[in-house]
């Protein structure tokens, strides 16, 4: 089984709405890192949480860690055709710098 | 600034061949670096890293291989390519508070 859960595997929301992507560990999380990836290409760094219960922001993307440090939610606020792509979460389990992916949310945003 | 590049983008290759993917890292020095591999509808699994030259920690066993001959050089290689190994490749480095930057990727077929 996946050590990072992530959910839903794929959404398709209209343009303007809100929506969130959860991460879910197994394990206790020594540090949470989200990624943006268009088809083809390499994944961009969003957003990293390292101590539970923090909140980040970027734009209209907000992270957050929860204070198990065994999950994180990416929430996008009025959504735009340039969000659509794979979404996914990383995360150092061991804390030796060996890290994990979730297999990865697809968003797909209409105009 | 770092930047992290990745040659060839794409490579069509037949089964039995040899391969070689190059990683270069600029703007940084003593960097751990990273190999993934993609497969089509799943995450990225880690299977190469590297916290120095000549220094390479294989995560799953394959037929690939990997080498870091300078400092900001890292090549993930193999004498006999299978149709398995065709994926998108990606080379990463850690940054600050860990936090791992992706190259653009290979995206590498096996016929």
């Amino acid at each position: 089984s996946q050590e990072l859960e992530q959910s839903p595997q794929s959404l398709i929301v209209q343009e303007g709405k809100n929506l969130t992507i959860n991460c879910t560990s197994s394990k206790t999380l020594y540090g949470l890192y989200w990624y943006k990836q268009k088809y083809g290409e390499g994944l961009i760094f969003l957003m990293m949480l390292q101590k539970g219960g923090e909140e980040k922001s970027h734009e209209k993307i907000t992270a957050k860690l929860d204070e198990k440090k065994q999950q994180s939610s990416l929430h996008i606020t009025a959504s735009q055709p340039s969000h659509a792509g794979i979404y996914l979460c990383g995360a150092d389990t061991s804390g030796t710098y060996k890290y994990i992916f979730g297999t990865g949310t697809r968003l797909k945003v209409l105009a | 600034s770092q930047t992290i590049h990745q040659w060839p983008a794409t490579l069509v290759q037949p089964v039995g061949s040899p391969l070689s993917l190059e990683c270069t890292v600029e703007g940084t020095s003593n960097p751990n670096l990273y190999w993934y591999r993609q497969a089509a509808g799943r995450g990225l699994q880690l299977l190469f890293y590297s916290v120095g030259i000549g220094q390479i920690s294989s995560e799953v066993p394959q037929n690939l291989s990997a080498s870091r001959p300078q400092d900001r050089q890292f090549i993930l290689s193999s004498k006999k390519l299978l149709l398995s190994d065709s994926g998108f490749y990606l080379c990463a480095w850690n940054g600050d508070w860990e936090t791992q930057y992706f190259g653009p990727g290979t995206r590498l077929l096996v016929l």
